[in-house]
């Protein structure tokens, strides 16, 4: 069974402050990594995505990834509002390179 | 949004009721997939299709089934609704070139009374 487990949260920060959200995989054959945000009674909204070891930056979100240890995270830096939502962290598996997912960390950022 | 759309948005139905949703993209993608999103479940792939005519089971198919006959349209039907399938429904794209990412239509939320 594959199995994508992140913090279940909820995550709360104050604004300007960076939120740090972390996933575990447990395919170590999985090649590429996502982060969507989804607001509530909205759709899955891609951020970022990620394929090597190190560090992705994308304006305020810098994605994570660490293969030996089965770990990707993402940080925002500079928080806001506007950020808070559910963030899913995602991983390819299978021949139809169909996503699984992690049940998503809510993230608060307070004003 | 990929030029997905999905109808309907919403729809309230009765057990033991045949049920079609439809997902339609303009853009020409060759795989398409369905999720359900359920609290505490996060999404999890119910169909998913790699061209015309040709699909496969994902994690939780049981109770559905899809069909594709034109490259821009991908229906999931629930042949009998039942409670259990009240969830929230996504379709979804995966682009080419080979980066794997998949975007997402705007959803529909079914409830089985």
């Amino acid at each position: 069974q594959k199995e994508v487990e992140q913090n279940s949260g909820p995550l709360s920060v104050p604004e300007g402050a960076i939120a740090s959200l972390n996933c575990t995989y447990s395919d170590r054959g999985s090649q590429s990594f996502f982060w969507y945000r989804q607001y509530s009674g909205k759709s899955p909204e891609l951020i970022m995505f990620i394929y090597s070891n190190g560090d992705k930056e994308d304006g305020r979100f810098t994605a994570q990834l660490n293969k030996a240890s089965q770990y990707v995270s993402l940080l925002i830096r500079d928080s806001q509002p506007s950020d808070s939502a559910t963030y899913l962290c995602a991983v390819v598996s299978g021949s139809a390179r169909q996503l699984t997912f992690g049940s998503g960390t809510q993230l608060t950022v307070l004003p | 949004d990929a030029g997905i759309t999905q109808s309907p948005r919403h729809k309230v139905t009765e057990t033991g009721t045949p049920v079609t949703l439809r997902c339609h993209q303009t853009e020409n993608h060759r795989y398409m997939y369905w999720y359900r999103q359920d609290p505490g479940h996060g999404l999890r792939l119910i169909h998913y299709s790699y061209g015309v005519k040709d699909t496969d089971k994902g994690e939780v198919s049981d109770g559905y089934s899809v069909s594709r006959s034109k490259t821009e349209d991908f229906l999931l039907t629930l042949e009998s609704a039942t409670s259990s399938q009240t969830s929230v429904y996504f379709c979804a794209v995966r682009t080419s070139g080979g980066t794997d990412t998949q975007y997402f239509g705007p959803g529909t939320r079914l409830t089985v009374l």
